[in-house]
């Protein structure tokens, strides 16, 4: 049973640049959080979707959007890159609703330079 | 944005020794979660607590969720050198679901 797989799993991108992230959730999840962790801290809450729709959003600046797809597969996106954006991006899942539960990706190591 | 205070930031220990970490906040939690992560990796969660004076183990690992609903902490007895890694505390907030951590507790090992 394949758990949450993120891709790809590093990037450099220019300042400026737009970027793409997509993740795969656990199987038999529906909810998709994106969470970004910056060096020697822990994970942030950027934003969580279910039903294709964004539920909640943490403390981040419109250049970050995504989008969840019918089969619950998800995009972070994040456009004009600052040096500040670069991070270890992680995708979690789980069932909306569970007590616990979500199962974290190993994340894209984003580099902006 | 909002973290949980979590301490000590780092300890290196001689195999065999116990290890406890600690997290606080300024808000209450329902819900109490640690994490493990490894380099290259996302977090891998140890121990869920859902009740305020639980005390719950997984294996070496034991938690307790204060009563107060504000703080929480970790044990781990008789370390080993693959429990290398950071350790994440995190509070889940329950209108949400969304997850604050702590800056984390990085564990070293000697054997």
């Amino acid at each position: 049973d394949a758990g949450v797989t993120q891709s790809p799993t590093h990037l450099i991108k220019t300042r400026g640049q737009q970027v793409t992230l997509r993740c795969s959730p656990k199987s038999g999840h529906d909810t998709v959080s994106w969470y970004q962790q910056a060096l020697g801290q822990g994970p942030q809450f950027i934003f969580q979707y279910y039903e294709e729709e964004e539920r909640q959003r943490g403390n981040f600046p419109d250049r970050f959007s995504g989008h969840q797809f019918p089969n619950y597969s998800s995009e972070l996106n994040v456009n004009a890159l600052l040096l500040g954006d670069s991070a270890l991006y992680l995708c979690a899942s789980s069932s909306l609703g569970a007590d616990y539960g979500y199962t974290f990706g190993s994340g894209t190591r984003l580099t902006v330079v | 944005g909002q973290q949980l205070n979590q301490s000590p930031q780092s300890m290196f220990i001689q195999e065999g020794e116990d290890v406890s970490m600690n997290c606080t906040s300024s808000s209450i939690f329902n819900t109490w979660l640690w994490y493990k992560q490894e380099p290259g990796e996302g977090p891998v969660l140890l121990i869920a607590l859902y009740k305020a004076g639980e005390l719950t183990s997984n294996g070496r690992l034991t938690a307790q969720f204060g009563i107060t609903r504000k703080d929480s902490f970790l044990n781990i007895s008789a370390s080993i050198p693959s429990d290398v890694g950071i350790y994440f505390c995190a509070g889940q907030e329950s209108n949400t679901g969304k997850l604050i951590f702590g800056q984390g507790t990085t564990l070293q090992v000697k054997p």
